[in-house]
């Protein structure tokens, strides 16, 4: 298995432009996640998924849209990027578990975004 | 409100001490789990350990051990005769047992540095 699979690795982007990070499992996991990690902090949550065709907001969905059409893929699509929005993202992923279980979650290795 | 600290912003220590990392969390849940992710230089996360809310035992394994009291509210993570390989940044990170969302809220991170 190759787990959880981003791409790309890094990107530059123009303030205002738009991109697609793309995120895809293969342990055909129900739950995925996007993360961001500014520098010195912790992750933020971004957007969520509890199965294909279902979303959510996380704690800073503000300038970011997600869809969910398969279980395998989860991107992550930036519209207008703003400098604010240079950061790594990650994504990650997690089995459903049986009922009151709380598994850990996988994560891919990370896409380095800046925004000038 | 859920949250987690991590008091420690960067700690150095020398190769063979112990090294013990705070993490204390804030949940009005009784049902939680709290893991542990190490990230090495090379940025991505991995898994180090989970721990849910009725279990208090504490755990070894090889020179890593946790100690998870609920009377603090604190998970702190010692790592035994510290390694050069264990120079990374630590997070501890908050998952409530009532959502079926699985989301984590993660502490800001512990940079460790083990010198040679």
């Amino acid at each position: 298995n190759a787990g959880v699979t981003q791409t790309p690795k890094f990107r530059i982007l123009k303030i205002g432009q738009s991109m697609t990070l793309q995120c895809t499992q293969d342990m055909n996991h129900n739950y995925m996640y996007w993360y961001r990690q500014d520098p010195g902090m912790g992750l933020k949550l971004i957007y969520y998924s509890v199965g294909a065709g279902i979303t959510d907001k996380g704690e800073v969905p503000n300038g970011y849209n997600v869809s969910r059409s398969t279980t395998e893929d989860f991107p992550l699509r930036l519209e207008l990027a703003a400098p604010s929005q240079t950061s790594v993202y990650f994504c990650a992923s997690k089995v459903l578990g049986k009922a009151g279980s709380y598994n850990e979650q996988f994560f891919g290795p990370g896409t380095r975004l800046t925004v000038l | 409100a859920q949250k987690v600290t991590q008091a420690q912003t960067e700690i150095s220590v020398v190769e063979k001490e112990d090294v013990t990392l705070d993490c204390v969390y804030e949940t009005r849940d009784t049902t939680y789990y709290l893991f542990w992710y190490k990230q090495p230089p090379s940025g991505e996360l991995v898994f180090l350990i989970r721990r849910n809310s009725f279990d208090e035992q504490n755990e070894i394994s090889g020179r890593y051990s946790w100690n998870f009291q609920k009377s603090t509210s604190s998970f702190n993570f010692t790592i035994t005769a510290s390694q050069v390989v264990d120079s990374a940044v630590y997070f501890c990170a908050l998952g409530h047992g009532s959502s079926n969302t699985g989301k984590l809220i993660f502490g800001q991170g512990t940079t460790l540095q083990v010198k040679p």
